[in-house]
């Protein structure tokens, strides 16, 4: 069955490090996106792509980057973690630009920066 | 600003017991709200999407209505079940797949 995955679940680091997040999809979607879930928030939009070489900034793009190589895969990297990027952070894709595209979710990763 | 209000934040019923939850938006332009079921530890996953001119959308116990002139929308679960403890989230779509999320209610169905 086609799937979205994450890599890893669970991560902690240390403040300044830089630290990769995977996200793979195998439903050949065109559309990739990331977001953040912090209590008192709904999710955020970090970065997302409508196909392959191309990436946008969302709403909290800041301290973030994300490269779409092929369609599967949309790393997310934070170049210098900071604690206020500890987080869950979820991807998502979706096949066409139709509004009424359902967003497919992956299972999060918790990172915690210390 | 666009945004998407939830009430109420947290809720616990009774196994068996009906509720309805209560979502409100600001945001403009509007193509569509979806609700969305979030168990512990997962990613969201879709319930309903309803667009403008839709009123009421059902899926098996969980239907949701749209009042698009209020801006109101609700999601009520029938005969609950443990297995709807879980955190739902409306969210509206503004075009293009760019999607404001609510803060979410937390369900906790007590047998």
């Amino acid at each position: 069955d086609a799937e979205i995955t994450q890599s890893p679940r669970h991560k902690i680091t240390e403040t300044g490090r830089q630290v990769t997040l995977a996200c793979h999809q195998t439903w050949n979607h065109n559309n990739m996106f990331w977001y953040r879930q912090d209590l008192g928030h709904g999710l955020r939009l970090i970065h997302y792509s409508y196909g392959v070489q191309d990436t946008n900034k969302g709403e909290v793009s800041d301290g973030y980057s994300v490269s779409r190589s092929n369609t599967e895969d949309l790393p997310l990297t934070l170049e210098s973690a900071a604690s206020s990027q500890t987080s869950v952070y979820f991807c998502a894709s979706s096949d066409t630009g139709l509004s009424t595209d359902t967003q497919y979710f992956g299972p999060g990763t918790r990172l915690t920066v210390l | 600003k666009n945004q998407v209000e939830q009430s109420p934040q947290s809720l616990i019923i009774l196994e068996g017991k009906n509720c309805t939850l209560q979502c409100n938006y600001t945001v403009s332009p509007f193509s569509n709200l979806r609700w969305y079921k979030q168990d512990t530890g997962r990613g969201p996953v879709s319930l309903t999407i309803m667009t403008f001119s839709e009123n009421t959308k059902s899926n098996g116990r969980y239907t949701a209505t749209l009042d698009a002139d209020t801006k109101q929308s609700s999601l009520h679960i029938t005969a609950s079940q443990l297995s709807d403890s879980a955190s739902y989230i409306c969210v509206v779509n503004t075009g293009f797949q760019k999607l404001v999320f609510g803060t979410g209610t937390r369900l906790l169905v007590s047998p």
